[in-house]
């Protein structure tokens, strides 16, 4: 099972600030990582697929880079609705697939 | 609108049952993979369950193996998951999730979840 490690556990940064966000995997993913955004009550919402690609409608302050095991999520400005958690997920080799821990982003 | 809407969840003691279902509408449901994601309160994400178009290939993850059970109906656009010999340990909000499209699976949409607990 590959496993996911997220840092830091918590972010706390001001709105307009740039978010810098880790995922590093047990073992190479290649590029098969995606990163989603949790506000409370919510479901999960997809951000970023395949390392790299915004999916639709996500705006372009968000993105995603990285490959093998090293993967980061930037937010490039924050505004105040993306203080949420992030989680990362993989799918390079499954069953099962697995995400990280999760990273609190909160208002500092 | 692509939409997702679970029901089903509730309140059953430790070895009880319940079963999920899960309600698309707004895209071709035939056409897509489809999987359970559950969360414990306060807690990360876990996959549970993945099912084929077809239905003819299904998995699921080591905590649930041998006591959940998933499938679907194309005619009906519903996606369920069977839990049985329920523990504390499977007490979360339950997910279905649409891939983003065939052979990717990247979770988009979900449905809203619905809570299962499971205490004596």
């Amino acid at each position: 099972e590959i496993v996911l490690t997220q840092s830091p556990a918590t972010l706390s940064l001001s709105p307009g600030e740039r978010a810098t966000l880790s995922c590093r995997a047990s073992q190479s993913v290649n590029s098969y990582l995606a990163w989603y955004q949790q506000k409370p009550g919510q479901a999960p919402r997809l951000l970023i697929y395949d390392a790299s690609d915004r999916a639709t409608g996500i705006p372009a302050r968000f993105s995603g880079s990285g490959s093998g095991t090293d993967f980061t999520l930037t937010i490039s400005s924050l505004e105040p609705e993306d203080f949420a958690v992030y989680y990362c997920q993989q799918r390079s080799n499954w069953p099962p697939l697995t995400f990280g821990g999760g990273t609190k982003v909160e208002i500092k | 609108e692509v939409q997702l809407v679970e029901s089903g969840g509730g309140f059953v003691h430790p070895g009880g049952s319940l079963r999920l279902s899960c309600a698309a509408s707004g895209f071709t449901f035939s056409s897509y993979e489809m999987h359970w994601v559950r969360q414990a309160p306060g807690k990360g994400l876990e996959w549970v369950s993945y099912i084929s178009i077809s239905g003819t290939t299904i998995y699921y993850a080591d905590s649930v193996k041998g006591r959940f059970t998933i499938s679907r109906d194309n005619a009906k656009s519903s996606l369920s998951l069977q839990m049985n010999s329920l523990r504390a340990e499977d007490t979360a909000v339950y997910y279905c999730a649409r891939v983003i499209w065939s052979g990717h699976n990247w979770f988009d949409p979900w449905g809203q979840g619905t809570l299962v607990t499971v205490s004596s």
